[in-house]
């Protein structure tokens, strides 16, 4: 069975700042990874995913993750946070293509601080 | 991508009630998800609804509770029946995702429909 954990439901930056938000997850087969970002009273939008092509996977908006098999993680992170990126992020697992197959992280919300 | 339209956005419902949420979506898809994203908690899928066949459940949830409706390809209903306060969650449209650069196994959501049971 397949699992996330995503490390702090809440993270404040400065803008211009570092964002790393952080998800570990569970699989025990080769995992599909994702991260989606639900901006207010909107749905949510994938942000990017890793279907193991290349371990670190560039997404819109700047944010790029990397797959680290050995530390079972796919932590989200961006150079430089824009007020823009105040959002709640969800870290998403599956084991197999279907996407009645995702199993979804409680969420970060990400603020950002002027 | 799908562009997925949900109503209502929001409402107030009194226990014991009843209320049917819509799903439009701008193209034909074989699959809509519905989800159930409850305060503080992850999104936890509710059912699978497929046009012309008796939605899938998910673990945790019944056809009585949560009746679905799928009549065309492009629309989707989903009922939560005899409301109670731990209801109160937005609950989310999904299909997907095709067009330039999705896989099989990405999703699009609407804008989700958030109630509140009192």
């Amino acid at each position: 069975a397949q699992s996330v954990t995503q490390l702090g439901s809440h993270v404040s930056v400065s803008e211009g700042a570092l964002v790393l938000l952080r998800c570990n997850y569970s699989s025990s087969v080769p995992p599909y990874l994702f991260w989606y970002v639900q901006y207010p009273n909107q749905g949510l939008q994938l942000l990017l995913k890793y279907t193991s092509a290349a371990t670190l996977v560039k997404g819109i908006n700047g944010f790029e993750a990397e797959f680290k098999k050995s530390e079972t993680s796919f932590h989200l992170t961006k150079p430089s946070a824009h007020m823009s990126d105040a959002a709640e992020y969800f870290c998403a697992v599956s084991d197999r293509a279907g996407a009645n197959n995702l199993f979804f992280g409680t969420g970060t919300r990400l603020t950002v601080i002027p | 991508s799908a562009v997925i339209s949900q109503k209502p956005s929001r409402d107030i419902c009194q226990r014991g009630t009843s209320l049917t949420i819509q799903c439009q979506v701008d193209s034909q898809v074989t699959m809509m998800f519905w989800y159930r994203q409850q305060p503080g908690q992850s999104l936890t899928l509710i059912a699978t609804a497929n046009q012309g066949s008796e939605a899938t459940y998910e673990s945790g949830f019944v056809i009585d509770k949560f009746p679905i409706s799928r009549p065309n390809l492009t629309f989707s209903t989903l009922t939560v029946s005899n409301m109670s306060p731990e209801d109160s969650s937005i609950y989310l449209c999904s299909v997907e995702g095709f067009g330039t650069g999705d896989g099989a196994n990405v999703l699009t959501f609407g804008a989700g429909s958030r109630l509140t049971v009192l």
